[in-house]
């Protein structure tokens, strides 16, 4: 079965100081793709960043960067000069192969920024 | 802005009752999804549609159905609502049937008192 692991409840960031958020996953699958969210105290499911399992290299989109370490099944997002709008819980997805398209989260991390 | 609008925004009913959870997807997108947020499950899959189809099913108790109409927007009904139905109910959208990104709406937050 398909699961998401996320070991940080919670961290804490200064401002403009970069952070890891960890994510281990495991899959059966040879083809899956893996994701981040990022949910502000407002609710909503923000689409951060994805990363295929044959991608080469690792995804990036402006401030975020996935860590990519297919033999150690981790897929970490790296926040580059934090800001205080990145304050927010962060969920790890998968997305697996065989017919089904439906997302498994992570319990998520609560990163909070500090000036 | 995901262009995914979800109706109405917070809900509160008692138990027993029955809910129309409402979701229009990005404009061109053919798959809806619907999630549901609570404290103790987390974030859980429950239905997927695909072009006005059924394609997969996740968590989803009987008591919960779902349908995507042809102009494409899904609905999510809940019926004899516990208080354990309580929670974020989310819908995302994507181009296909297994398209990478999946976008989500705001969410309806239902409370069951």
């Amino acid at each position: 079965a398909q699961k998401i692991t996320q070991t940080q409840p919670g961290m804490f960031v200064q401002e403009k100081e970069a952070v890891t958020l960890d994510c281990t996953y495991d899959t059966s699958d040879p083809s899956y793709g893996l994701f981040w969210y990022k949910q502000p105290s407002s609710g909503e499911m923000i689409f951060l960043i994805y990363q295929g399992s044959y991608d080469q290299q690792n995804a990036t989109e402006g401030r975020y960067s996935l860590n990519f370490q297919k033999a150690r099944k981790s897929a970490n997002l790296v926040i580059s000069a934090s800001q205080l709008g990145d304050s927010a819980m962060y969920f790890c997805a998968m997305r697996g192969a065989r017919n089904t398209d439906k997302l498994i989260f992570g319990t998520g991390t609560r990163l909070q920024v500090f000036p | 802005d995901s262009g995914v609008t979800q109706t109405p925004k917070h809900l509160i009913t008692a138990t027993g009752q029955r809910v129309t959870l409402r979701c229009s997807p990005r404009s061109g997108d053919l798959s809806v999804y619907w999630y549901q947020q609570s404290l103790d499950q987390g974030l859980q899959f429950l239905i997927q549609y695909y072009n006005g189809e059924e394609r997969a099913k996740g968590n989803i108790l009987e008591r919960f159905s779902a349908q995507q109409f042809p102009d494409l927007h899904s609905e999510l009904n809940l019926s004899s609502l516990e208080l354990g139905d309580s929670a974020l109910y989310f819908c995302a959208s994507s181009v296909g049937a297994s398209t990478y990104e999946q976008y989500f709406g705001p969410g309806t937050r239902l409370t069951v008192t």
